[in-house]
């Protein structure tokens, strides 16, 4: 795999703050969405998804947040760690399809 | 289980040569997607199939592209002739679609240069 390239939105954090990712999709008809992260030099590797019949969803120090009104997207990450520096892509998947499409991605840089 | 696994993992060739490259899914898995992932274009679908039947080759790009999966266990995608545009990152990645669940396990990537 490699990095996406060199014009990607990029959020910088501190260690230890909080994570904020966002993502506009497009299709008003997607019913499951995914977040993916990506390292450098590996594959994208999943994070957590969530249904349009829902709002929230918490993992493992990663919350994801649907507006459906919107069609806006968001992934908090608590306590950003270093291991968390990579890019992350939300993927949306319409209702009946079985294909995701993934949006543009977010580089996020975390500071020492 | 080893993930899915793609090789080779780097390749480089000249223009209009013949260019395969080969993807075994985790096992059991019925789904099974390429992608390919430039700096311009972001990730993109280019097909994807089930139980070894092709569902869907929107995504690819032109005659030149071709992919095939004579198995449950193993995908080709085919580039001839290549061309320097079509030097990118290409992922495969499969599935398991029960209960619904639609999360995709991706491969480590084959990079191609194509000069």
């Amino acid at each position: 795999g490699e990095s996406v390239g060199l014009h990607l939105p990029t959020l910088s954090v501190q260690e230890g703050d909080n994570s904020i990712i966002n993502c506009a999709y497009s299709n008003s008809a997607s019913d499951y969405f995914i977040w993916y992260k990506q390292e450098s030099g590996k594959g994208p590797q999943f994070i957590i998804d969530i249904r349009s019949n829902m709002d929230k969803r918490q993992g493992q120090r990663v919350t994801v947040l649907l507006n459906k009104t919107v069609k806006h997207l968001s992934l908090q990450i608590a306590a950003t760690q270093p291991g968390d520096s990579a890019v992350y892509f939300c993927a949306e998947k319409a209702l009946n399809g079985q294909n995701f499409v993934f949006g543009p991605g977010t580089r996020l840089s975390v500071l020492p | 289980d080893a993930g899915v696994i793609q090789s080779p993992r780097h390749e480089v060739t000249e223009m209009g040569q013949e260019v395969t490259l080969r993807c075994k899914p985790i096992s059991g898995h019925d789904y099974l997607f390429w992608y390919r992932q430039t700096m311009m274009r972001g990730l993109e679908l280019l097909i994807y199939f089930n139980n070894n039947v092709p569902i869907d080759d929107s995504g690819m790009p032109e005659d030149r592209f071709s992919a095939k999966m004579p198995n449950a266990s193993f995908s080709t995608l085919k580039i001839q002739p290549s061309e320097p545009r079509d030097s990118a990152v290409y992922f495969c990645a499969s599935s398991l679609r029960t209960g619904g669940k639609y999360e995709q396990y991706f491969g480590p990537g084959t990079r191609l240069t194509v000069t």
